[in-house]
């Protein structure tokens, strides 16, 4: 139980264009979905937190502007980053919790690697 | 605010070696810790946790102790495989808070 699935595993793109990349929950319901970015070599940056029906958190330092996140129910969540340029090249990574547990254990998705040309 | 330290890497240790990645933590009242383990290419897997003082979170031959007193949280295996190659992540989350804060990450290379 408890996955996560992202799609697409893997993007490459123009830079100029928009990409958007899904986060579900595959056998629960994620009360609040987290985005986060990895850089190579380099810890997880928690980019936002979603809650279903409501505006995104974003961290501080995040353009919400240029990543725009969308919790449109309590399966999925979508992270759309637009128009691209290759400094947004990344890995992005999704995790949702249930609610349920007493320590708020977060599940992660297996990540999207995204390359803007 | 926060904060979790961890031993930087890489590291890189021989099949059937002893494993110590060492994690502290910087925070107010009693956060819940966690191991999580990335492979090459994978998104991350929580590997153990402790919520509480004194808890001994253990899975797949690895175990890390909640130790209050020293605010550490070191993980530690007896004889790794080449299997354990991967980046391995200190966390934790403050009660109530669903966010966690995360170490830089150790990359563990076990050699054949």
């Amino acid at each position: 139980g408890a996955v996560v699935s992202q799609h697409p595993s893997w993007v490459i793109c123009k830079s100029g264009t928009s990409v958007k990349i899904e986060c579900r929950s595959l056998d629960f319901q994620a009360t609040t979905m987290f985005w986060y970015r990895q850089f190579p070599k380099q810890s997880l940056m928690l980019m936002a937190t979603s809650n279903e029906g409501s505006k995104a958190t974003y961290e501080q330092g995040v353009e919400k502007d240029k990543f725009l996140i969308n919790h449109a129910s309590l399966t999925l969540s979508t992270l759309t980053v637009t128009s691209a340029h290759p400094e947004d090249s990344s890995f992005y990574i999704c995790s949702a919790c249930t609610g349920q547990s007493s320590y708020n254990e977060q599940f992660f998705g297996p990540g999207t690697r995204l390359t803007v040309l | 605010g926060n904060s979790v330290t961890q031993m930087e890497g890489p590291v890189t240790l021989s099949e059937e070696a002893f494993l110590t990645i060492n994690c502290t933590y910087t925070a107010t009242g009693y956060p819940s810790l966690f191991w999580y383990v990335q492979y090459p290419g994978e998104g991350l897997q929580l590997l153990l946790k402790a919520t509480k003082a004194d808890d001994k979170g253990s899975n797949k031959g690895f175990e890390a102790t909640y130790r209050k007193e020293t605010t550490s949280f070191h993980l530690e295996k007896g004889s790794v495989q080449v299997s354990d190659s991967a980046v391995y992540f200190c966390a934790l989350n403050q009660g109530g808070s669903e966010k966690l804060v995360f170490g830089k990450g150790t990359k563990l290379t076990v050699n054949p």
